[in-house]
């Protein structure tokens, strides 16, 4: 098991919809991301939470929305989404926010398409 | 401009022998550079790292080296098995001026072992 759960798998949406991306880890970690991949293209950070608290935002469009109730459990709420958005968008949580080599620990992600 | 780059995007070899996989950087503040393998449908999962203080790190099969002066790492796999094959993403670790970690990914390069 990854110890990162992600759901659902595979989300379809119009532009016009909302909708939410969880993502939950089992592995006691104190840090969690959301990263962006769209084809061809590298892992893009989009958000770094800490025990709750937002950290980062990479410069991410505000129709992306994240949320963090307790430290295993991440969102993504989703709201008025363009075709450029659709990519595979992957979870991950680190022990520490800080600190030299903390490897991220990934889920398996959500395939996003956008119509 | 990407900071990380694998520049083949795939690369073949015979079960026993060895794999090289190279990666680039441009960065020269990255403090630790990591190397992901994914397999289908499934997030990356971490293999190994390296401290930019060392030049190289072994863990079994795999060993990563670094050349600082080059800007330039390479995971290698000895021997190969046909279970390697997989994405293998090349990953630098740089601070957020928060003092977040922030990793950057290459586009990854696909490694097919040939029984």
């Amino acid at each position: 098991e990854t110890g990162v759960t992600q759901t659902p798998r595979h989300l379809v949406m119009g532009m016009t919809n909302k909708k939410s991306l969880k993502c939950e880890q089992h592995l006691g970690h104190n840090a969690m991301y959301w990263y962006k991949q769209s084809a061809k293209k590298p892992l893009e950070l989009m958000f770094v939470y800490s025990l709750e608290e937002r950290v980062e935002n990479n410069s991410v469009p505000s129709r992306f929305s994240p949320e963090c109730p307790n430290s295993s459990h991440l969102f993504l709420h989703l709201h008025t989404l363009q075709p450029e958005d659709s990519a595979l968008y992957l979870c991950a949580s680190s022990q520490d926010l800080r600190g030299p080599n903390q490897p991220q620990h990934f889920g398996d992600g959500t395939r996003l398409s956008i119509l | 401009d990407q900071q990380v780059k694998q520049n083949s995007p795939s690369l073949s070899v015979q079960e026993g022998r060895i794999s090289i996989l190279n990666c680039d950087y441009t960065n020269s503040m990255f403090d630790y550079f990591l190397w992901y393998k994914k397999y289908p449908a499934e997030g990356p999962t971490f293999l190994i790292s390296i401290s930019s203080i060392k030049d190289k790190n072994e863990d079994g099969r795999f060993t990563v080296f670094l050349n600082k002066s080059a800007k330039h790492l390479s995971l290698h796999i000895v021997p190969s098995q046909p279970g390697d094959s997989a994405v293998y993403f090349c990953a630098a670790e740089a601070l957020f001026q928060t003092g977040a970690n922030n990793l950057f990914f290459g586009t990854g390069t696909r490694l097919t072992v040939i029984p």
